[in-house]
């Protein structure tokens, strides 16, 4: 079955952190590059970050860049968003999303997503 | 950054009828435009990529048009399942990727 199935989210005080875990399943994972992409309570969404397909290359919206990490484990087929110091403003349901293909940008499996509040 | 625009915010129609959605971009993003539709408590699904290509298991009631700066999503016959809040995405420049601030479907 292809899915994306996330993990992790939770409650975390502001300047803690916590990390976030997507596992894929059945498909290849090493052909697809991979994003989290985040929507806050009641909001539109807002793209996080992108990880390349080896994990040698990743991108950042500017408001999580040199706060939030993205990562894979190809051997785990798993993806991660390491949130650090993250703030109020950061409370979302996260969603890791499976680029279409080619690196085309554009997103066309989405896990059921995983609510992460910042709250002291 | 790109800002992408939808418009209306809310969008009422009766079921059987046809559904025009628009959005607009600050600049031109050619044709890499994407729509997605997303029921409450739901992940996005991709509806349209290339500003008018159906995705994989997409109803062809659903269509897009448009390039450049303007895009329209239509929805022709609306059926009970499509009241969903859509929005539009731009790959055409990135880093970031921008999403539209959505519009709501509602039932008439």
């Amino acid at each position: 079955q292809v899915q994306l199935v996330e993990s992790g989210g939770g409650v975390v005080q502001p300047g803690r952190s916590l990390r976030l875990s997507c596992a894929a399943s059945g498909f290849t994972f090493t052909s697809f590059l991979m994003h989290w992409v985040r929507q806050a309570p009641g909001k539109g969404l807002e793209w996080v970050a992108v990880i390349w397909y080896d994990g040698n290359n990743e991108y950042y919206a500017d408001s999580v860049k040199g706060r939030f990490t993205i990562s894979r484990d190809n051997s785990r087929n798993t993806v991660y968003l390491q949130m650090s110091s993250p703030r109020a403003e950061d409370t979302a349901v996260y969603y890791c999303a499976r680029d279409h293909f080619g690196g085309s940008f554009r997103f066309d499996l989405w896990g059921q997503g995983a609510l992460v509040t910042v709250s002291s | 950054e790109i800002v992408m625009t939808q418009s209306p915010a809310t969008l009422s129609v009766s079921p059987g009828e046809r559904a025009t959605l628009s959005c607009r971009a600050s600049q031109s993003v050619s044709s890499n435009l994407a729509w997605y539709q997303q029921k409450p408590g739901q992940a996005p699904r991709l509806l349209i990529y290339g500003a008018s290509t159906r995705a994989t298991g997409i109803p062809a009631r659903f269509s897009g048009s448009g390039s450049g700066t303007e895009f329209t999503l239509t929805i022709s016959s609306l059926q009970s399942e499509d009241f969903a809040v859509y929005y539009c995405q731009q790959y055409n420049d990135w880093p970031p990727l921008t999403f539209g601030g959505g519009t709501k479907l509602e039932i008439k």
